[in-house]
């Protein structure tokens, strides 16, 4: 069974530094890798979509990248925002019907 | 993008009562829903699967006579939790798979706060 890991648990930067987060996984036979952001109490917004081909994903100051054979992912936020606080979640398709499995999540907390 | 609602957004019941949540595609038909469960301070954790014309595919350790999951058209899944109990209390989200050709993206619904008295 696929399990998937976030590390750290939560993160405070300042306003202006780079974000790094990290997402590790145990089954390199991975179908996708995707990324999303969730605000206290609500629905998830889907970041990037990396699949199994690929090795990143871009949009805007957002970059994720996805290395198989190491069973890792990583999210970068360049220049971070006040407004990029929340939690993010990686998730890894376990099949090619949508099947997630859910990482715990990064609490980030970007300070003005 | 494409958007999937919920309804309610969040809803209080007395244990012993049973609550029907509503999981829309708004803008795209969806032969494939996702129904998921998220605890304070934890991560998602996948219910069961809902195939429009077929029965839900529930996962490991989820009872499937309590959490009642209906699939009636292609753009509405329903699932109800009968007989409620305070642990059931929970934060239910849906998701719905966007049928885009060799894609397996999802959207999430905003999710429906579950209170159990």
């Amino acid at each position: 069974k696929q399990e998937v890991t976030q590390i750290p648990a939560a993160l405070s930067v300042p306003e202006g530094e780079n974000l790094v987060l990290n997402c590790s996984f145990t089954d390199s036979a991975i179908y996708n890798l995707q990324w999303f952001r969730q605000d206290p109490g609500k629905g998830l917004t889907s970041l990037l979509l990396i699949q199994s081909s690929q090795r990143e994903q871009t949009s805007g100051r957002l970059n994720a990248s996805l290395d198989k054979s190491s069973g890792r992912s990583t999210l970068y936020i360049a220049a971070s925002q006040p407004g990029d606080s929340a939690t993010y979640l990686c998730a890894g398709g376990t099949d090619s019907w949508g099947k997630l499995q859910f990482g715990a999540g990064t609490q980030v907390v970007v300070t003005p | 993008g494409a958007v999937v609602s919920q309804h309610p957004s969040w809803v209080i019941c007395k244990s012993g009562t049973s609550v029907k949540i509503e999981c829309r595609s708004l803008d795209f038909q969806a032969t494939t829903m996702f129904w998921y469960r998220q605890f304070p301070k934890q991560s998602l954790m996948l219910m069961a699967t809902s195939n429009e014309g077929s029965k839900a595919t529930y996962e490991q350790g989820v009872e499937k006579d309590k959490f009642l999951i209906n699939h009636a058209s292609l753009t509405l899944s329903t699932l109800t939790v009968t007989s409620a109990h305070p642990e059931d209390s929970s934060f239910y989200i849906c998701s719905a798979r966007f049928p885009l050709a060799g894609g397996n993206e999802q959207y999430f619904g905003p999710g429906t706060r579950l209170t159990v008295t």
